[in-house]
């Protein structure tokens, strides 16, 4: 049961143009989502998250759109660079991380960006 | 201020032993996560500690087991290895109001 989907296992866009990654996800109680980016043997690294009750969070070049009645967000990078290469995971949970609930995230299968120079 | 330390990084272990990984998370940070990732299932969860109690756990057989300290330092154990234990085990802390956890590098342990 996959509840957090990634549809696109991999992505190439050209040094400078937008990368938009997408995210379905089928549980509606999950509230809280997170983007992720992983280089080989290394830790995801934590890079943007939203909360439900909104639709937009900005942080630099990342910017994730949160659409709740299509169960659906996707990460925009503008402009993306070659060092954004990497797999990116989105992730949901169903109470904020950290708080007094359990903080358990579900993670999508991942995609791969490229980024060319 | 320093990371999740995860030790150690590698570890090939023999089908039917037993193996224990440690994690030390970022100071401050009483929440502790534990993942597998594989090629073919990815991220998945396996338990999360809060103040030395679990407080969730995910759908793994009870091979797998975990503890965590109270100085929030956590441990994972998985007895009678089997191959498809094969996998990265990622270890991730937070703190409250953090918005994610943060991942350490893994250990890689790989069952002959």
């Amino acid at each position: 049961d996959q509840q957090v989907k990634q549809n696109s296992p991999s992505l190439s866009v050209q040094e400078g143009r937008i990368s938009i990654l997408n995210c379905d996800y089928t549980n509606s109680m999950f509230d809280y989502f997170l983007w992720y980016k992983k280089y080989p043997a290394e830790g995801p690294t934590f890079l943007i998250s939203i909360s439900s009750i909104k639709d937009k969070n900005e942080d630099g070049r990342f910017t994730v759109f949160l659409n709740k009645s299509a169960k659906h967000l996707s990460l925009h990078i503008v402009p993306s660079q070659p060092g954004d290469s990497a797999v990116y995971f989105c992730a949901a949970s169903i109470s904020r991380i950290g708080s007094g609930n359990t903080g358990k995230l579900i993670f999508g299968q991942g995609t791969t960006l490229q980024v060319k120079p | 201020k320093a990371g999740v330390t995860q030790t150690p990084r590698y570890l090939i272990k023999t089908r039917g032993q037993q193996v224990t990984l440690s994690c030390s998370p970022i100071s401050g940070h009483r929440s502790v996560s534990w993942y597998q990732q594989t090629p073919g299932q990815g991220l998945q969860f396996l338990f999360e500690y809060f103040s030395e109690t679990q407080r969730n756990k995910g759908n793994f057989p009870g091979r797998f087991s975990g503890r965590q300290f109270s100085n929030s330092r956590s441990e994972m154990n998985v007895s009678t290895l089997e191959l498809g234990d094969s996998a990265l085990y990622l270890c991730a802390s937070a703190s409250q109001g953090d918005g994610g956890y943060t991942f350490g590098s893994g250990t890689r342990l790989t069952v002959v």
